[in-house]
């Protein structure tokens, strides 16, 4: 079965700061693998994805993640960080085939500071 | 395009009161998903629909919930009788069978039952 961990909770960063947020998936083929964020208040608003092809994705907002095999990760990555970026953020995987539904993390909570 | 629209936005209810939750997902969009988000137990997926069948409501809570999607347009969520426990913001999310599980989720339904 598919499963998804976001072993922090809570990630506090400087503006201008890099930041990767961590993501470890568990499912025995390749999967599909997503980051979204969700601001207070508002719905989930899809950052990136992979499917398949460059393990190196980019998304919006300056967002890229890379897909690691081996360490069964996608880690999301930001080289400086704003303080609209302020959110919380969802890792989630989806099987690949059959069934069409998505196994999300637990989520981690970015605040920036000035 | 409109994205995934919901209403109410805001539903205050009493203990034993009926609610319906609606949901438009986006036009040629083939999955409609139900999610419920709460401090507690965060991003639970409750019901998903494929080609307005559904697929999978081992996440429905209980029998007091219950899911419909009389056609490719419109689906809701109905509780009945509501309690305290089922207060929490609920998502409705969309997806094309042909995009790889990308889901787009609507603004949600923040739910409060007194």
């Amino acid at each position: 079965a598919q499963s998804v961990t976001q072993p922090d909770i809570h990630i506090t960063v400087s503006e201008g700061a890099s930041l990767e947020l961590r993501c470890n998936y568990s499912y025995g083929a390749t999967p599909y693998l997503f980051w979204y964020v969700q601001s207070p208040g508002q719905g989930l608003q899809l950052l990136l994805k992979y499917f398949s092809g460059d393990t190196l994705v980019q998304g919006i907002k300056g967002f890229e993640a890379e897909f690691k095999r081996s360490q069964s990760s996608f880690n999301l990555r930001k080289p400086s960080v704003h303080w609209s970026d302020a959110a919380e953020y969802f890792c989630a995987v989806g099987a690949g085939t059959g069934a069409n539904n998505l196994f999300f993390g637990t989520g981690t909570r970015l605040t920036v500071i000035p | 395009d409109a994205g995934v629209i919901q209403s109410p936005r805001h539903e205050v209810t009493e203990m034993g009161q009926e609610v319906t939750l609606r949901c438009k997902p986006i036009s040629g969009h083939n999955s409609l998903f139900w999610y419920r988000q709460t401090m507690m137990r965060g991003l639970e997926l409750l019901i998903y629909f494929n080609n307005n069948v559904p697929i999978d409501d081992s996440g429905m809570p209980e029998d007091r919930f219950s899911a419909k999607m009389p056609n490719a347009s419109f689906s809701t969520l109905k509780i009945q009788p509501s309690e305290p426990r089922d207060s929490a913001v609920y998502f409705c999310a969309s997806s094309p069978n042909s995009g790889g599980h990308t889901q787009y989720f609507g603004p949600g339904t923040r739910l409060t039952v007194l």
